[in-house]
């Protein structure tokens, strides 16, 4: 089936430094990306939206500033979250969305392994 | 918030015992669907149920949908072990290819 990487798979980093997420459709082209934010024993938030070639759809509450997508190729989609600090440490998971055979067919998200992100 | 509620938050069950939890959501839907989570991993695709369709099956998956009450089911029938993870519903709202996730099953199968 279609794979979705996300590099790294878990970082460490300092108060104020910037990270840089990627995801990666492997096998398939890609859209509509989607990036979520998992807090431990909680479910998934969308943050937002990232579609290819254009600017990214933010829900509400997330600050676009802070958390920078960049949709630059059907295949890859980073999110930068600048001056992290303790409290942005959490799981962030990225999708991508097929539509499958037949324009839509079977549309499915297929989901990234998620990057662990912990701000010291 | 447009979350999605499963309930119920937990359930221990033994191996062998059908396993059910449900999903209410709030907003009209195209597609519900239904994503498994073991620990701190991601989450694998288990089953997609469209607006116009009332119960699907896969395996020993059987999901229902119930527009008119806003809520879906998960059937998880002779339950092993390795089905222990939690379980979040998704639901894609009319218009959008956005997905709200519910809150989640966390689901412990006793061997």
């Amino acid at each position: 089936g279609a794979v979705v990487s996300q590099h790294p798979s878990w970082v460490i980093c300092k108060s104020g430094t910037s990270v840089k997420i990627e995801c990666r459709s492997l096998d398939f082209q890609a859209t509509t990306m989607f990036w979520y934010r998992q807090f431990p024993k909680q479910s998934l938030m969308l943050m937002a939206t990232s579609n290819e070639g254009s600017k990214a759809t933010y829900e509400q509450g997330v600050e676009k500033d802070k958390f920078l997508i960049n949709h630059a190729s059907l295949t890859l989609s980073t999110l930068t979250v600048t001056s992290a600090h303790p409290e942005d440490s959490s799981f962030y998971i990225c999708s991508a969305l097929t539509l499958g055979l037949a324009g839509g067919a079977q549309e499915t998200q297929y989901f990234g392994p998620g990057t662990r992100l912990l701000v010291l | 918030s447009q979350q999605g509620e499963e309930d119920p938050q937990a359930l221990s069950i033994q191996e062998g015992e059908n396993a059910t939890m449900n999903c209410s959501y709030k907003t009209s839907i195209n597609n519900l669907q239904w994503y498994r989570q073991n620990s701190g991993r991601g989450l694998v695709h288990l089953i997609l149920i469209r607006s116009n369709e009332r119960e699907k099956h896969s395996g020993r998956l059987r999901v229902t949908l119930d527009t008119s009450k806003k809520s879906s089911s998960l059937l998880i029938t002779a339950s092993r072990a390795a089905d222990t993870a939690s379980y979040f519903c998704a639901t894609r709202t009319s218009g959008t290819y956005k997905y709200i996730f519910g809150t989640g099953t966390r689901l412990k199968v006793l061997a």
